[in-house]
């Protein structure tokens, strides 16, 4: 199947700093990526949609100067947490379809791990 | 606003015994439904899908479901679990393009006993 990769795996950072999380997909193109936010137990919730040449789509209550989403190239999608405080340590996953007889299958990155200090 | 519940917070099964996980969904259309297993340091993994027709989906590692539109139902099921199932499951219904925006159910963590 498709290969997602995240960069970095994990990252630890001060309050205040700020954040770049890499979405690579390795095998394919992707004109669109997801990001996802996945607190401790629970369940993944999609913060925005990532369209490479366009401004991304943010979903209803995520914070678009916040949560800064670049999709540089068909096969790279960053997202960027600005001035990042405690409340913001999360783990963050993206994932990017792949068509397949007229359906997509997500492929997911195996997320990277956010510790705001 | 469509919506994903999974009942079941966990479960813990003998190695050997079969596996239900429950899945209810609201949506006003047809919906696009998936179930995902995250183990531990992996990414989320597809185990199967369903767009249209037959309402039994065969998926991998064994796992099949059942969409059931009266009940607004897509339950996973396994006849005979492995140690290696133990992971935390997800339900999730796509809308958009070809179901590619996401919204999961809360997750199902199954323990598997010796």
């Amino acid at each position: 199947g498709a290969v997602v990769s995240q960069h970095p795996s994990w990252v630890i950072c001060k309050s205040g700093t700020s954040v770049k999380i890499e979405c690579r997909s390795l095998d394919f193109q992707a004109t669109t990526m997801f990001w996802y936010r996945q607190f401790p137990k629970q369940s993944l919730m999609l913060m925005a949609t990532s369209n490479e040449g366009s401004k991304a789509t943010y979903e209803q209550g995520v914070e678009k100067d916040k949560f800064l989403i670049n999709h540089a190239s068909l096969t790279l999608s960053t997202l960027t947490v600005t001035s990042a405080h405690p409340e913001d340590s999360s783990f963050y996953i993206c994932s990017a379809p792949v068509a397949e007889w007229g359906e997509n299958e997500q492929f997911f990155g195996p997320g990277t791990r956010l510790t705001v200090l | 606003a469509q919506s994903v519940t999974q009942p079941d917070i966990h479960i813990t099964v003998s190695e050997g015994a079969s596996l239900e996980l429950r899945c209810n969904y609201s949506y006003g259309a047809t919906p696009y439904l998936f179930w995902y297993v995250q183990s531990p340091g992996q990414g989320l993994q597809l185990l199967l899908k369903y767009f249209s027709g037959d309402t039994l989906v065969q998926g991998i590692k064994g796992f099949e479901a059942e969409f059931k539109r009266s009940q607004s139902s897509f339950n996973l099921r396994k006849p005979s679990v492995h140690w290696s199932d133990a992971a935390e499951y997800f339900c999730a219904v796509g809308q958009g393009a070809a179901g590619n925006k996401l919204t999961f159910g809360g997750g199902t963590r199954v323990l598997v006993k010796p």
